[in-house]
């Protein structure tokens, strides 16, 4: 069936330096692929999204890449804060608005001060 | 702004008992879902509703059952509450044809605990 592979499951890096995180998928048909970021006690709510026909996007400090053919697409944090601790979860779903969203596992992101 | 509101943030129920969930939007989306969230599997679709009165089955929805009588709210129930479905609970509702059609917009979550 579909599936999102999320790496790492946690992850730590010191205040300023870059985070990444890699996310695979299974559904050739999937071009719409959010980021969520869920902090502590709240929902997730989502930071960045991109669409099949973009390669990469860039939101500030944030920034997502796809690479189509190899069903990769990364997160991508630079000059992190403490702000960026919280867990990210990225998605992949169909064309069609009742198209099911498959979900990653999810990555603790750690900023060390 | 969506807002997604949840009945309650922290539930503690006893195994047997009929526990519901609520679930409301305010923003007039056709799509709502209810997720459980568990450390190291991230989130899993217990139902799913595109419609009022329409609902289709997740990927585990043993032990669960749904209702959705008006747009806006979707309630989930669990017909008899088991310690093996103490979880956070999320939903989430997702507009239909208009905008962002695949953003999806999460409350805030019910921790539930089942002694």
């Amino acid at each position: 069936g579909e599936n999102v592979e999320q790496h790492p499951s946690t992850l730590s890096v010191q205040e300023g330096d870059s985070a990444v995180i890699k996310c695979t998928y299974s559904d050739s048909a999937s071009n719409y692929f959010p980021w969520y970021k869920q902090e502590l006690g709240k929902g997730p709510q989502l930071i960045i999204d991109i669409r099949s026909n973009v390669g990469e996007k860039k939101d500030q400090r944030i920034a997502v890449t796809l690479n189509k053919t190899a069903k990769h697409f990364s997160l991508h944090i630079t000059e992190t804060q403490p702000e960026d601790s919280a867990v990210y979860f990225c998605a992949a779903s169909g064309r069609s608005s009742a198209s099911k969203i498959i979900f990653g596992s999810g990555t603790r992101l750690s900023i060390r001060p | 702004d969506v807002k997604v509101t949840q009945s309650s943030r922290y539930l503690v129920k006893r195994t047997g008992e009929k526990v519901f969930l609520e679930c409301v939007q305010d923003m007039d989306h056709e799509n709502m879902f209810w997720y459980r969230q568990d450390p190291g599997l991230g989130l899993r679709l217990i139902y799913f509703s595109y419609d009022v009165k329409m609902k289709e089955k997740g990927d585990i929805p043993e032990g669960y059952s749904v209702s959705r009588e008006k747009k806006e709210r979707f309630s989930l129930i669990l017909e008899s509450a088991s310690t093996n479905q103490t979880s956070m609970y999320l939903c989430a509702s997702r507009p239909g044809t208009s905008g962002r059609r695949n953003t999806q917009y999460f409350g805030p979550g019910t921790r539930l605990t089942v002694l």
